[in-house]
């Protein structure tokens, strides 16, 4: 079975600091995509990220980049210069054909 | 360009009464996955729909729980005789073709379900 851990279950930074959240998942599939989502306190479901597997490099995002480590299955968020709006739960997903695979997210808190 | 669309955000019902939840996909979508949020949780798959099929139902409770996706109109996921179990956020994604990875699920704002 497909699985996706989040380790962090809370973080809080101040604001402008550099913060990176970990994740880690394992799959059979040979290409899948990764996902990292936003969910704020509206409750909205935001995708902040994603990366394909089989591409090397690592996506970026403006002030959101991964570590994508393939052999290593992790696949972490940093988030650069962090801001006040990027409080919000952070949770990481992995596509399993047409399911998203989801952890259990980390709660992040940028305190002014 | 409208989202996906949910409605109600927040419901309201009492132990035994029915819940129905509502999903618009994105213009152009024609797949739909309804997910369940428990509290401090993630998400976990329910069920995967077409228009007027069900392709993957395999994480919706068997008893209580039924979903449509009609050749007109919204999807319904509906929850009979609603337990206090049931109490979650329920939301809605689509997509615009069969599932492929190039193609990323966009999401609702959810469906906030309370059982008094």
């Amino acid at each position: 079975a497909q699985t996706v851990t989040q380790s962090q279950p809370e973080m809080s930074v101040q604001e402008a600091e550099t913060v990176t959240l970990s994740c880690t998942y394992d799959t059979s599939e040979s290409n899948y995509y990764l996902f990292w989502y936003k969910q704020p306190p509206s409750r909205q479901m935001i995708l902040v990220i994603r990366q394909e597997a089989y591409k090397q490099q690592n996506a970026t995002e403006n002030r959101f980049s991964v570590n994508f480590q393939k052999a290593a299955k992790s696949f972490s968020l940093k988030i650069s210069d962090s801001q006040l709006g990027d409080t919000a739960m952070y949770f990481c997903a992995c596509d399993s054909n047409y399911q998203l695979i989801w952890g259990a997210g980390t709660k992040l808190i940028i305190k002014p | 360009n409208a989202g996906v669309m949910q409605n109600p955000r927040h419901l309201v019902r009492r132990r035994g009464q029915e819940a129905r939840l509502r999903c618009s996909p994105m213009k152009g979508h024609s797949h739909v996955y309804w997910y369940r949020q428990l509290p401090e949780e993630g998400l976990k798959f329910m069920v995967y729909l077409q228009k007027e099929n069900i392709i993957d139902e395999s994480g919706m409770p068997k008893e209580r729980f039924s979903a449509e996706f009609p050749k007109e109109g919204p999807s319904i996921l509906r929850i009979q005789q609603v337990v206090r179990g049931d109490s979650a956020a329920y939301f809605c994604a689509s997509s615009p073709r069969g599932w492929s990875s190039n193609q990323p699920q966009h999401f609702g704002d959810g469906t906030r379900l309370s059982i008094l």
